[in-house]
């Protein structure tokens, strides 16, 4: 079934910068595609970034473009996003997920397994 | 980018109802949509993939059908821990991939 455990968030200033990161257990890592969803308080959910499992297919809500760059370490079952140039509306739960089936060199677009979310609070 | 409408933005509902949401695309996406469960301060949880296709573990009361452009959601027989929010979502071809704006089901 797997576990996803993210970690890294917290409060940063307008302009600044944060890297999050999801740690994976049990399932093979490397042949999952992963995802980032956002959700702003009180509101629904925004797909952010997906990245393939080799890592060579990676893309990104025009929202966080140029500002966000999604990563994965395969030897650690580890994701990452790091996340530049914040603003106020980047202030969310930030959710790593899942592909729903293995794709090595493609990306998955529904999402089968989710971590329990870390926030992010952009505020001077 | 594609757009979903999602409707009602909130029910109310009773032990037992049948309850159903329906989900509009701006475009043809042919199957490529999922359906996602979303307790208080909890993750979301996958129902229903490729429109029709229950993920393994979840009841048999929950159902999707539809293609194209028109996709609904329905629980059979409403049971109190049903009680979330749900979202939509589709995945066709390439990302963006957008969601719905999700639909409370409440007492």
């Amino acid at each position: 079934e797997g576990q996803l455990l993210e970690s890294g968030g917290g409060l940063v200033q307008p302009g600044g910068a944060l890297r999050v990161s999801c740690a994976a257990s049990g399932f093979p890592f490397g042949n999952y595609p992963m995802t980032w969803v956002r959700q702003a308080p009180g509101k629904g959910l925004e797909w952010v970034s997906s990245i393939s499992g080799s890592s060579g297919s990676t893309y990104y809500a025009d929202s966080v473009k140029g500002r966000f760059t999604i990563s994965r370490d395969n030897s650690r079952s580890t994701l990452y996003l790091q996340m530049s140039s914040l603003r106020d509306e980047d202030t969310a739960a930030y959710y790593c997920a899942r592909g729903g089936r293995m794709a090595i060199f493609g990306v998955v677009g529904y999402f089968d397994n989710w971590g329990q979310g870390t926030p992010v609070t952009v505020s001077p | 980018d594609i757009q979903m409408t999602q409707s009602p933005s909130s029910l109310s509902a009773s032990v037992g109802d049948r309850v159903t949401i329906t989900c509009q695309a701006s475009q043809d996406i042919r199957n490529y949509l999922s359906w996602y469960q979303q307790k208080p301060g909890k993750a979301p949880k996958l129902l229903i993939y490729d429109a029709i296709n229950l993920e393994t573990g979840v009841p048999s009361r929950f159902s999707g059908s539809g293609s194209g452009t028109d996709f609904t959601f329905t629980i059979s027989s409403l049971q109190p821990e049903d009680f979330a929010i749900y979202y939509c979502q589709q995945y066709d071809n390439l990302p963006p991939y957008t969601f719905g704006q999700g639909t409370k089901v409440e007492i």
